[in-house]
């Protein structure tokens, strides 16, 4: 049973559009990071926070902002939609950073058209 | 800086076949974990194991076990007597102990293959 959820975990979407990617954890995590991966299929780290209010891009350089106004939720979003945003993200949490592991979510695989 | 290599990055065999899957880590610190996640066709990143710097005992699941050398900076993995379920890409990590402000650092994956 997951305790970290993703929705959509499908999205076929029109350039130019407006998407937020949820993400929603029932575990408390105060750490939560957004990943992206490449049909290549190598992680890239874009967004990550640290608890509410607190976020910081990752390594890879993105033009997705998020929020984190509470502790279980940190959506995703896209302004305007680009074919090159075609990919698969993937949410994860942690209660104590990357030295216990991370809960990763489903994924959403996103498609922009 | 922190660096994971996976240095296979698609492998096939037959099913019931033994397979290992390497990792190769790089870091300064003396204590650190390293993890093996596995991604099935689904998408999911599941958990398989987690093993600290100090702790160079390998282990045993199942099928599964793994063996971490300090020496050669190496945490390898191995499925014995392969099945169609275990095709997936697997995904290494490293982790530095900063006091909870570490995040984890993945290898590029390596895509196992299973055919019947």
């Amino acid at each position: 049973e997951a305790d970290i959820y993703q929705t959509p975990r499908y999205l076929v979407i029109g350039t130019g559009k407006k998407i937020t990617l949820e993400c929603s954890q029932t575990m408390g995590h105060d750490k939560m990071y957004w990943y992206q991966q490449d049909p290549g299929m190598e992680l890239h780290l874009i967004h990550y926070s640290y608890g509410v209010n607190s976020t910081e891009k990752g390594d890879l350089s993105s033009e997705s902002t998020v929020s984190r106004i509470r502790t279980e939720h940190f959506p995703l979003t896209l302004e305007s939609a680009r074919p090159s945003h075609t990919s698969q993200y993937l949410c994860a949490s942690s209660a104590r950073g990357g030295s216990y592991g991370y809960t990763f979510g489903s994924g959403t695989r996103l498609t922009v058209v | 800086a922190q660096k994971v290599t996976q240095a296979q990055t698609e492998i096939s065999v037959v099913e019931k076949e033994d397979v290992t899957l390497d990792c190769v880590y790089e870091t300064r610190d003396t204590t650190y974990y390293l993890f093996w996640y596995k991604q099935p066709p689904s998408g999911e990143l599941v958990f398989l194991i987690r093993r600290n710097s100090f702790d160079e005992q390998n282990e045993i699941s199942g099928r599964y076990s793994w063996n971490f050398q300090k020496s050669t900076s190496s945490f390898n993995f191995t499925i014995t007597a392969s099945q169609v379920v275990d095709s997936a890409v697997y995904f290494c990590a490293l982790s530095e102990d900063q006091g909870g402000s570490e995040k984890l650092v993945f290898g590029k994956g390596m895509k196992l293959t299973v055919n019947p």
